[in-house]
């Protein structure tokens, strides 16, 4: 069975300052692992997705994240935070290439001027 | 060119009805994937919809049915609500074997 951990319920950073949201996984086969965010009140949007190839993934907003297959980790970063970035984070993760995906619990990012 | 359209965005139901919440899947996508949302946690799978019939389904019981039309759009019921029914529900598409989902903004139901 597929399973993600976000450790982290809440992360603070300064605007300006380095964001990175941590997650780790478990699947029986090669894994699909997508982050998306979620703003209040909203539905999730997509923020970047690994399949295969290179480990570093870029998304939207400066959003990268990267895959790590030893450590079984797909952290989200981002160099420099903005105010605008403070939301809800969902890391998931997929078996094959359609069927369910299964959610972390979220990271709320707060980030302060 | 839309996304997904989900509708009504807010619903309030009592105790032992049925409600039945409706989506529009993105132009081009013909598979729609139902979430639960439970305040403070992550979206739990429903099932999922591919030319008509329920091809994946989550650990949700019998009260949760659901249904895909030609024109791909879907809807879910669910019967006898509960109070803890009470959640947002996001409908996803994608396109068949695509790998990526686009979720709608969900509809907000209290049941009370």
């Amino acid at each position: 069975a597929q399973s993600v951990a976000q450790p982290e319920d809440q992360v603070n950073v300064a605007e300006g300052n380095p964001l990175t949201v941590k997650c780790t996984y478990s699947v029986s086969g090669n894994p699909y692992l997508f982050w998306y965010v979620q703003y209040p009140n909203r539905g999730l949007q997509f923020l970047l997705k690994y399949i295969t190839g290179d480990n570093l993934v870029k998304g939207s907003y400066g959003f990268e994240a990267e895959f790590n297959k030893s450590q079984t980790s797909f952290h989200l970063k981002k160099p420099s935070a903005l105010v605008s970035d403070s939301a809800l984070y969902f890391c998931a993760v997929r078996e094959d290439s359609w069927g369910k995906l299964q959610f972390g619990a979220g990271t709320q990012v707060v980030v302060t001027p | 060119d839309a996304g997904v359209t989900q509708s009504p965005t807010h619903l309030i139901k009592t105790r032992g009805q049925q409600v039945t919440l409706r989506c529009s899947p993105k132009s081009g996508h013909d598979t729609v994937s139902w979430y639960q949302q439970a305040l403070g946690q992550g979206p739990q799978f429903i099932f999922q919809y591919y030319e008509e019939e329920e091809r994946q389904r989550g650990n949700f019981p019998d009260r949760f049915s659901g249904h895909q039309f030609p024109n791909y759009s879907s809807e879910l019921n669910v019967n006898a609500l509960l109070l803890g029914d009470s959640a947002l529900y996001l409908c996803a598409s994608s396109p068949h074997g695509g790998q990526g989902y686009t979720f709608g903004s969900g509809t907000r139901l209290t049941v009370v």
